[in-house]
């Protein structure tokens, strides 16, 4: 167990809907990073928080936004869902701000039909 | 081409092997290499950490980073059915943000 817990697990949305993904990470960890896994596009990263800033941007789409909150958890929200979007959605946690040692959660399994 | 390029395999391997998985990347600002480890259905973990150029060994597992060449290996020696798994090399540059994962290899060991 990493200590990043990830809700939920699974999700199945339809189209044009929206979802939250929730991350609480590591216990003293103040950055939390998400990362949207897919068999053609391998792990790509998304964005960072730290300590409740944005402190990265990766190839994150416009239709999707994040915020860390004052307790350190944080949330994926995802919006006008389209069938490519499925994917797993992984967060990951580290003390410090960069990423090389960072913890990930199991991450959740999203499907949209 | 992509920034970091690793084979998906599948690599498969009697049990005692050893065992060599490799990436190249063009970013020669990288300065941290890693190694993880994600089993199906599991988020990935951290296997080792390496600064800049150099070996470093943990166990049965071996880092060597050549920046010359801009290439990454990880050995595991003395395989196990248990390190059945995809292996996914990662690089960031200096001060560690952004990473980048190479697409993983999917290794099996067979008892």
């Amino acid at each position: 167990d990493s200590g990043v817990t990830q809700t939920p697990k699974h999700l199945i949305t339809a189209t044009g809907q929206r979802v939250t993904l929730r991350c609480s990470p590591r216990s003293g960890d103040l950055s939390v990073y998400w990362y949207q896994q897919s068999l053609d596009q391998g792990l790509q990263f998304l964005i960072q928080y730290y300590n409740g800033e944005e402190r990265a941007k990766g190839n994150i789409l416009e239709r999707f936004s994040a915020q860390q909150f004052p307790d350190l958890h944080s949330e994926l929200n995802l919006s006008s869902l389209e069938l490519g979007d499925s994917a797993l959605y992984f967060c990951a946690s580290s003390v410090g701000q960069g990423d090389t040692e960072a913890f990930f959660g199991q991450g959740t399994r999203l499907t949209v039909v | 081409q992509k920034e970091v390029e690793q084979d998906p395999g599948p690599l498969s391997v009697p049990e005692g092997a050893i065992v060599s998985l490799n990436c190249t990347y063009s970013n020669s600002a990288f300065q941290y290499f890693m190694w993880y480890r994600q089993y199906s259905r599991k988020g990935p973990e951290l296997l080792m950490y390496t600064y800049s150029s150099g070996n470093k060994e943990d166990g049965r597992f071996t880092a060597q980073v050549d920046k010359s060449s801009k290439y990454i290996s990880l050995f595991i020696r003395d395989s196990q059915p248990s390190d059945s798994a995809t292996y996914l090399c990662a690089m960031a540059n200096t001060g560690g943000f952004k990473t980048i994962f190479g697409a993983g290899t999917r290794l099996f060991v067979k008892a």
